[in-house]
């Protein structure tokens, strides 16, 4: 059965700290990995990977993806109270746009 | 550019009711997906439509079902509503239909069964 496991599953951290969360995943057809902030309301993408050991980086974000081991970081450095959300990461299957999402990893950061 | 739209926001209904919701995608996407999200978990995916044609569908029951017309927007119907349906309702779009190309979001709609 496909699934995504996110850890940990929630984080509290103060200003200036770095962050990493972990994805990983057993998904049949594996295509890519996807990551979206979530706030309130809309997921907002964050990145696509697609390749293993190469890193995408974002300002403060960077994320890679490792194929073999089936798992996705992400990374935060400098954390500020505006990246409080909770981070999905989705692997999404070959050929269509069904994505598993995870159950999220909820991130508060202190002022 | 006006990203993805839904509506309306929220919505209240009894169980037992029919229920419509609405997504129009980005302009020029031509792939639209839904997905169900309840409190404490991540979307979860019912069905992804390319060029008017069901492209994917996820475990829900026949009581959901859905369309895309010729514009790429998109209805979400959910008949005899249950409790359990209560949740926000997702639509993503993208430019293709295989999943190479990122989906962008829509607000939701907050459904909320009596």
């Amino acid at each position: 059965e496909d699934k995504v496991v996110q850890s940990p599953l929630s984080l509290v951290v103060h200003e200036g700290d770095t962050v990493t969360l972990n994805c990983s995943y057993e998904v049949t057809n594996f295509r890519s990995l996807l990551w979206y902030k979530q706030e309130k309301k809309a997921p907002t993408f964050l990145f696509m990977l697609t390749s293993s050991g190469i890193e995408k980086k974002s300002g403060r974000l960077s994320s890679i993806l490792d194929k073999k081991e089936l798992f996705s970081i992400l990374n935060i450095t400098a954390t500020q109270t505006g990246d409080s959300a909770v981070y999905l990461c989705a692997p999404a299957y070959s050929g269509t746009y069904k994505y598993i999402f995870g159950t999220g990893t909820r991130l508060k950061v202190l002022a | 550019d006006a990203g993805v739209t839904q509506s309306p926001t929220h919505l209240i209904k009894t169980r037992g009711q029919h229920v419509t919701l609405r997504c129009s995608p980005i302009s020029g996407h031509k792939s639209v997906s839904w997905y169900q999200q309840v409190l404490g978990q991540g979307p979860q995916f019912i069905f992804q439509y390319y060029e008017k044609e069901e492209r994917g569908r996820g475990n829900f029951p026949d009581r959901f079902s859905a369309r895309q017309f010729p514009n790429y927007s998109s209805e979400l119907n959910v008949n005899a509503l249950l409790l359990g349906d209560s949740a926000l309702y997702l639509c993503a779009s993208s430019l293709g239909g295989q999943g190479n190309q990122p989906q962008h979001f829509g607000d939701g709609t907050r459904l909320s069964i009596l």
